[in-house]
């Protein structure tokens, strides 16, 4: 059981380049989310999917967009990226109901130069 | 985030003293508290939590309280040692599953 794996771990791109980072959980949980980090701050929520099919903005959605492929997969892409999304990032996923535990991948290091 | 407030942002204690955390929040909708610990360079980790219907909990060295009427919960960890120097995050999580982070507690535990 490997709970939330993320890949890639690092990962530098250009100004305008596009990536896709890929999450996945083994944990048959029914939402999904995808948070930044940036230094000296708590994580903001980006987008994050209730249940398989359904996608919803964050707190800083801007400059991103999210794929929820099936149950185990969430995927957050940056179509032109830019040096403001230089960040951490992560991903979570909540078995479901409302006052269920978040579980975190190990995070995606991104530079964008 | 904005409606999160996190005391102190740093605090060094000496291994076997106590240290406390502190946060307070404004969403009314807020009925699960978590704390997270947050190593370098991994992701964070839940290490003790609390619902809205209990004032506190303890798990080994580390205990939450929980004042629902004045809007905040703390993080106590007795008997620090190193490897409890981390970063922790508090999250009031709505009953959307919405959580908003504190800034965070840099915690150093000097021996």
């Amino acid at each position: 059981n490997a709970g939330v794996t993320q890949t890639p771990k690092f990962q530098v791109l250009k100004t305008g380049q596009s990536m896709t980072l890929q999450c996945a959980q083994d944990m048959n949980h029914n939402s999904m989310y995808w948070y930044r980090q940036d230094p000296g701050m708590g994580l903001r929520l980006i987008y994050y999917s209730a249940s398989e099919g359904t996608t919803d903005k964050g707190e800083v959605p801007n400059g991103y967009n999210v794929s929820r492929l099936n149950k185990r997969e969430f995927s957050l892409r940056l179509e032109s990226a830019a040096p403001s999304q230089t960040s951490v990032y992560f991903c979570a996923s909540r078995a479901g109901g409302g006052t269920d535990t978040q579980y975190f991948g190990p995070g995606t290091r991104l530079t964008v130069l | 985030g904005e409606n999160v407030e996190q005391h102190p942002s740093t605090l060094s204690v000496q291994e076997g003293d106590s240290a406390v955390i502190k946060c307070t929040y404004s969403d009314s909708a807020s009925n699960y508290f978590p704390w997270y610990k947050q190593e370098l360079g991994k992701g964070p980790q839940l290490i003790i939590d609390i619902r809205s219907n209990v004032g506190e909990k303890k798990d080994q060295r580390i205990a939450v309280t929980l004042n629902k009427t004045a809007k905040h919960f703390s993080l106590h960890i007795t008997e620090t040692q190193p490897e409890d120097s981390a970063v922790y995050f508090c999250a009031p999580t709505d009953s959307w599953g919405k959580l908003q982070f504190g800034a965070g507690t840099q915690v150093v535990v000097t021996p």
